[in-house]
Formats: structure tokens, C-alpha cells, sequence
């Protein structure tokens, strides 16, 4: 059973203080590796997809990379408008080859003061 | 925005009763899959479908329903509700195929009293 795990659960940065987050991940075969950004009450808004190891994808503040069995979000200067939920999850196919399935991590919360 | 809308935001039923959540997916998008996510929980995968058809699903009994329209909209429907179905559900919509991404909705409140 594909497993996911993220740490740490809670990180508390002061604005400026770079950092990274890591998702670890056992999967039979991946198909992606997903991060997703998701504020309180509010549904998860798609980040990066990774896809084979040694990727990595950036995006303003926020740099991916991705290993054989892990992936690392690294946070450069973070804001306070970074605080949210950061959450990873795998990706898995069906037969015919789609993205079916997301198995995601619990996340980890990030809050940035300033 | 990722153009993925659901239906109602927020909602409170008894226990035992039925609830009916709705979802239109992104233009353009023929695959639709729906997530519950509990407190502090990751979102948990529920099924997924394509071609009107149910193509893959979690780990949830068949109370947990489901239907995709001609328009590539949906329906997810549970029957019997308990106290533990109290969740955010989530609708994501994607291109059906491998590597594409799939965009989620802003899910629906449901609290089960």
C-alpha cells in the first residue's frame, strides 16, 4: 500500500528564514509527485508535479526537487502570505494509464510571522 | 482559481439521512474524482470517473455513491450518514491520462450531528 509521509507537521518560520519540508514516499511504481497548497477552509491549489528523480520545478519562493524516495519543498525568504497547509501526495494509474488516484500525505502547517 | 465549482459549501444533516454534493469540473476536463478530507487529515481518495463510468475507487463502503453527467459534471451522494462522515468533500477535475494534473474544487462542509 502506497504510504506518504510528511514532516515536520508544524513549522514556524520568521519572514525571511528560508527552510525546506520533506515528504517521504513508498509507492510500487510512481506516477507523480504532487504538491498542493491549501489555506484554511479552502481546497488544495495545485503547486508542482514531479516525475522522475533528480526534477525539480520552481515557482516564485518555492523550489521542488525530487528523489528516489523523497521530495523536498524548499521555502527561499518565505512570507507571511506563505502561511498555509503544504501538502504531497503520490500519484497512481489505472490500466488505462490515468491519474486515478492521489494517496497525499497529513501535511505539514507552515506559519511565517513577520 | 481553478474554474472547478461546488455545491452547497456548507451543509449540516442528521445522522441516518441522505446528502447529495454537486460539482462542475474545469472547461474541458472529462475526469472527475471526489476526496473526503477530516480534520487535520490529508485528503482521502473516494473514486473517480470518466465516461459516465465509476473508474476506480478507495476505500469506502458502497453507501458512498456517484454519478458523472453527458457534461462531465457529478454527483456524490452518501446514504445512511454517521457522525464520522463529517468531512470537507473535494471535487478535482483533470484531463484523463497519465501526467496530467488534476485541480480541486473548494470543497463542500458537511457536519453530521
Amino acid at each position: 500500500e502506497d504510504q506518504v509521509t510528511q514532516s515536520p507537521e508544524a513549522l514556524r518560520l520568521q519572514e525571511g528564514e528560508s527552510s525546506s519540508l520533506n515528504c517521504s514516499y513508498t509507492v510500487s511504481g510512481l506516477r507523480g509527485l504532487f504538491w498542493y497548497r491549501q489555506d484554511p477552509g479552502k481546497g488544495p491549489e495545485f503547486l508542482f508535479t514531479l516525475y522522475s528523480a533528480g526534477e525539480e520545478k520552481e515557482k516564485e519562493r518555492l523550489k521542488a526537487t525530487l528523489t528516489k524516495k523523497e521530495s523536498f519543498l524548499h521555502i527561499t525568504a518565505p512570507k507571511p502570505e506563505d502561511s498555509a497547509t503544504y501538502l504531497c501526495a503520490v500519484g497512481e494509474t489505472n490500466s488505462g494509464g490515468s491519474n486515478y488516484k492521489l494517496t497525499f500525505g497529513k501535511g505539514t502547517l507552515l506559519t511565517v510571522n513577520p | 482559481e481553478t474554474g472547478v465549482t461546488q455545491s452547497p459549501t456548507h451543509l449540516i444533516k442528521t445522522r441516518g439521512q441522505q446528502v447529495t454534493l454537486r460539482c462542475s469540473s474545469q472547461s474541458g476536463h472529462n475526469t472527475v474524482s471526489w476526496y473526503q478530507q477530516a480534520l487535520g487529515q490529508g485528503p482521502q481518495f473516494i473514486f473517480q470517473y470518466y465516461r459516465e463510468e465509476e473508474n476506480g475507487r478507495g476505500n469506502f463502503p458502497p453507501r458512498f455513491s456517484g454519478l458523472q453527467f453527458p457534461n462531465y459534471s457529478s454527483e456524490l451522494n452518501v446514504n445512511a450518514l454517521e457522525l464520522d462522515d463529517s468531512a470537507l468533500y473535494l471535487c478535482a477535475s483533470s484531463l484523463y491520462g497519465s501526467g496530467n494534473t488534476i485541480y480541486f474544487g473548494e470543497g463542500s462542509w458537511l457536519t453530521v450531528v
